[in-house]
């Protein structure tokens, strides 16, 4: 059974940091692997989708890197925001049309 | 990306009645829709998975009998919380995949319950 964890849980910075988010998976039979951010109250947003057979997604100041055979992942944001400051997701399927299985999300917040 | 749709956004029940919960692909033939829930700080949790035109598939520990999905059409798959409490309070997310672009999900913006 597929399980998701991230590190850490939350995480609170200074306006202007870089910073890492990290996502490890148990089963490194992937499909493909999500981030997703989540306001409080609110849905998910789609933030960069990664296919198996690709190393890395960027997308402005994010960038998503895949290291399947290890079985993680790492999202790195760039001169943070308060703005960024949500819960991020990561989230893993197993094959063509398959669900996601979800971590359990970092909580960040980014201190003007 | 392809829209989603959720309907209603929020709703408030009384205990004991049902509640039934719209998800829509917009612009995309959706072939299977998934249904997930989401508690208070914690992650979202897989409930079922539909396929248009066959029974939905649900995860261990979710009653088919409470939680009834209907996927009757490409674009349009139902969840019904019968009999609803309290517990059930939850906010539901559905995904669904499909057409020219299968190897993706496209999220709904979510449905809050709450039951009283």
């Amino acid at each position: 059974k597929q399980e998701v964890t991230q590190i850490p849980a939350a995480l609170s910075v200074p306006e202007g940091e870089n910073l890492v988010l990290n996502c490890s998976f148990t089963d490194s039979a992937i499909y493909n692997l999500q981030w997703f951010r989540q306001d409080p109250g609110k849905g998910l947003t789609s933030l960069l989708l990664i296919q198996s057979s690709q190393r890395e997604q960027t997308s402005g100041r994010l960038n998503a890197s895949l290291d399947k055979s290890s079985g993680r992942s790492t999202l790195y944001i760039a001169a943070s925001q308060p703005g960024d400051s949500a819960t991020y997701l990561c989230a893993v399927s197993r094959g063509y049309g398959q669900n996601f299985v979800f971590g359990p999300g970092t909580r960040l917040s980014v201190l003007p | 990306g392809a829209v989603v749709s959720q309907h209603p956004s929020r709703v408030i029940c009384k205990s004991g009645t049902s509640v039934k919960i719209e998800c829509r692909s917009l612009d995309f033939q959706a072939t299977t829709m998934f249904w997930y829930r989401q508690f208070p700080k914690q992650s979202l949790m897989l409930m079922a998975t539909s396929n248009e035109g066959s029974k939905a598939t649900y995860e261990q520990g979710v009653e088919k009998d409470k939680f009834l999905i209907n996927h009757a059409s490409l674009t349009l798959s139902t969840l019904t919380v019968t009999s609803a409490h309290p517990e059930d309070s939850s906010f539901y997310i559905c995904s669904a995949a499909g057409g020219a672009r299968y190897n993706e999900q496209f999220f709904g913006p979510g449905t809050r319950l709450t039951v009283l």
